[in-house]
């Protein structure tokens, strides 16, 4: 029962450099979300999915991209790194039908760019 | 720990009061509202839910209030606890948006002992 797993937990990245976050459910669900959280701010959706094969732009695309070749799994990559990309990233899923129960978050992704 | 937060606003309670914490939303089309509690090092956690057509939902020692004329959301938790710290973030969902959530910038909870 481990609802949505997050690797790695830490990161340190140079400017520059690429990585990729991947997210993991084993809930079924069709929908699933990578979120950047901010110091005093609330979570900002990056990108989302509704379906395997399928993404879509969020309130901050910009400098990632997604993929999501199995239902199960969210991709998120950062090709060139930059210092204003340091964030915790949260992936999340949920069920497809509107107004359903909320979201089930992983425990987030600490990044940092020097 | 979690560097979240930094300048959120705070409110700070004594154990064993009744704590309520306060969010105005955007959207008017809005018609389903969570609120989720994030402790340090975690992912958010669903506490209670709402839809626009109820004014009133209750759960174990939290509830919900929904005015929809100033667009302003709150959440009770009755007896604060000490494992009650942590930031509380509202969230909106608008029909037509999917399963899409809007969040608010949270409040940090602090309860004394």
């Amino acid at each position: 029962n481990a609802g949505v797993t997050q690797t790695p937990k830490f990161r340190v990245l140079k400017t520059g450099q690429s990585m990729t976050l991947l997210c993991a459910q084993d809930m079924n669900h069709e929908y699933m979300y990578w979120y950047r959280q901010d110091p005093g701010m609330g979570l900002r959706l990056i990108h989302y999915s509704v379906g395997e094969g399928t993404t879509a732009k969020g309130e901050v695309p910009d400098g990632y991209n997604v993929s999501r070749l199995k239902k199960q799994n969210f991709l998120l990559g950062l090709e060139s790194a930059a210092p204003s990309q340091t964030s915790v990233y949260f992936c999340a899923s949920s069920y497809l039908s509107f107004g359903g129960y909320g979201y089930t978050f992983g425990s987030g992704t600490r990044l940092t760019v020097v | 720990g979690e560097s979240v937060g930094l300048h959120l606003p705070t409110l700070s309670v004594q154990e064993g009061d009744n704590s309520i914490i306060n969010c105005a939303y955007s959207n008017s089309a809005s018609d389903y509202f969570i609120w989720y509690k994030q402790e340090s090092g975690k992912g958010p956690q669903f506490i209670i839910d709402i839809r626009s057509n109820m004014d009133k939902r209750q759960g174990q020692r939290v509830t919900v209030l929904l005015n929809k004329t100033v667009k302003h959301l709150s959440l009770q938790i009755a007896a604060t606890q000490p494992g009650d710290s942590a930031v509380y973030f509202c969230a909106e969902n608008m029909r037509g948006a999917g399963n899409m959530l809007t969040f608010g910038g949270g409040t940090r909870l602090m309860v004394k002992p």
